[in-house]
């Protein structure tokens, strides 16, 4: 199974400012199989991001993937009020796992 | 409106069963394949269970594996959850989602509780 371990666990940041969530995987992603998720209280996760770097339908450019084999990054430019959640990486290539998220909020 | 509608969840005793029931609408369902995530309170994510579109290939994870039953039923867009043998453990939201290569449609989901 492969591992996905995201960091950091919680990032404090400030509206304007850029973020950088990291997520690492226990071994290759075949295919950049990779996908970065939203999830906000209350709510089922939002789809960000798939093959590490294309965006959703309907997903800002603000946000950005980038990334292949064991390390991925999902780069928010400028956080929008909005935009304070946690965030999940997960690999699709091999069956299917999850990082254990990175919650962003408001520093 | 694309969309998809859990239900079925509840309290239920240690050992007990419950069916989840997942309702497509807005696309079509059969042409999809579709998966079974959980979220424990205050937990992260866990893919459970996927079935091709055809009902063809399934697939568990090892901590529900011959204690759950996925299924679908094409010709009413609804796609199901039998959970048997039930512990403390499955407490949990359980999401159905959409696969397109990746989890691209979500639900709501629903709260299954175990406890006595």
């Amino acid at each position: 199974e492969i591992v996905l371990t995201q960091s950091p666990g919680t990032l404090s940041l400030s509206p304007g400012e850029r973020a950088t969530l990291s997520c690492r995987a226990s071994q290759s992603v075949s295919s950049s199989y990779l996908a970065w998720y939203q999830q906000k209280p209350g709510q089922a996760p939002r789809l960000l991001m798939y093959g590490a770097s294309s965006r959703a339908t309907g997903i800002p450019d603000r946000f950005s993937g980038s990334g292949s084999g064991t390390d991925f990054t999902l780069t928010i430019s400028r956080l929008e009020p909005e935009d304070f959640a946690v965030y999940y990486c997960q690999q699709y290539g091999s069956s299917y796992t999850f990082g254990q998220g990175t919650k962003l909020e408001i520093k | 409106e694309v969309q998809l509608v859990e239900s079925g969840g509840g309290l239920v005793q240690p050992g007990g069963s419950l069916r989840l029931s997942c309702a497509a609408s807005g696309f079509i369902f059969s042409k999809y394949s579709m998966n079974w995530v959980r979220q424990a309170p205050g937990k992260g994510l866990e893919w459970i269970s996927y079935i091709s579109s055809s009902s063809s290939a399934i697939y568990y994870a090892d901590s529900v594996q011959g204690r759950f039953a996925i299924s679908r039923d094409n010709a009413k867009n609804s796609l199901y959850l039998q959970m048997n043998s039930l512990r403390a453990e499955d407490t949990a939201v359980y999401y159905c989602a959409r696969y397109g290569g990746y989890f691209d449609l979500w639900g709501r989901g629903t709260l299954v509780t175990v406890s006595s």
